[in-house]
């Protein structure tokens, strides 16, 4: 199986940095993926990680460790608007499946 | 953007009746899939399609077809709708071929009564 682990629900401050941890236990994927979704609105595309290490966009940048089953994606200077779900998602197989965590909502306050 | 429209938004039906979902997509991708989002269980994959005519089954396909006839639309049909089929459904393409993002539509808000 993928089973995919993130926590429920984190809180954060106005322009601070906050970590959304996922593990994950799977014989193989092809990349890990995170999607940014608002509420009431469809996920969007972060960021993808296929080899080990960081990832960095922005203000977002997304780390692997394939050998530790474990993905984080960093936000830093958040802002009111980072104010959502994030899901950890892995690839799967040659035709692009996506196996989805239920996702950590992030509350941003003042 | 990719282009990509799902119809109808909302929906509210009785258990039974056969619904069925459309995806339209304006750009001529090859890939195309159809989830499910619900607060218990996160975001799973029902169907997904390969090419005109060829389809193959998700996490949770019971209960559920499709059909893909021409590249642009993929259909997803519910023969007879059940109250725990009441979701928000989300129709996916594959932006540049297997191993890439996945851009979603806006979503259908289903209501099985």
């Amino acid at each position: 199986g993928q089973n995919i682990d993130q926590p429920t629900e984190m809180t954060a401050t106005e322009g601070a940095i906050v970590q959304i941890n996922c593990t994950y236990q799977t014989s193989g994927f092809n990349g890990l993926f995170w999607y940014q979704q608002h509420a009431g609105e469809a996920p969007t595309f972060l960021s993808y990680n296929v080899l080990d290490g960081l990832e960095e966009k922005g203000r977002f940048s997304s780390f692997l460790s394939r050998s530790k089953g474990y993905s984080y994606l960093l936000l830093k200077e958040l802002q009111m608007k980072d104010s959502a779900s994030y899901l950890c998602a892995l690839g799967s197989g040659n035709t692009g499946k996506l196996i989805f965590g239920q996702g950590t909502t992030l509350q941003v306050k003042p | 953007d990719a282009g990509i429209t799902q119809s109808p938004r909302h929906k509210v039906t009785e258990t039974g009746t056969p619904v069925t979902l459309r995806c339209h997509q304006t750009e001529n991708h090859r890939y195309m899939y159809w989830y499910r989002q619900d607060p218990e269980h996160g975001l799973r994959l029902i169907h997904y399609s390969y090419g005109v005519k060829d389809t193959d089954k998700g996490e949770v396909s019971d209960g559920y077809s499709v059909s893909r006839s021409k590249t642009e639309d993929f259909l997803l049909t519910l023969e007879s709708a059940t109250s725990s089929q009441t979701s928000v459904y989300f129709c996916a393409i594959g932006l540049a071929g297997a191993m890439n993002e996945q851009f979603f539509g806006p979503g259908t808000r289903l209501t099985v009564l």
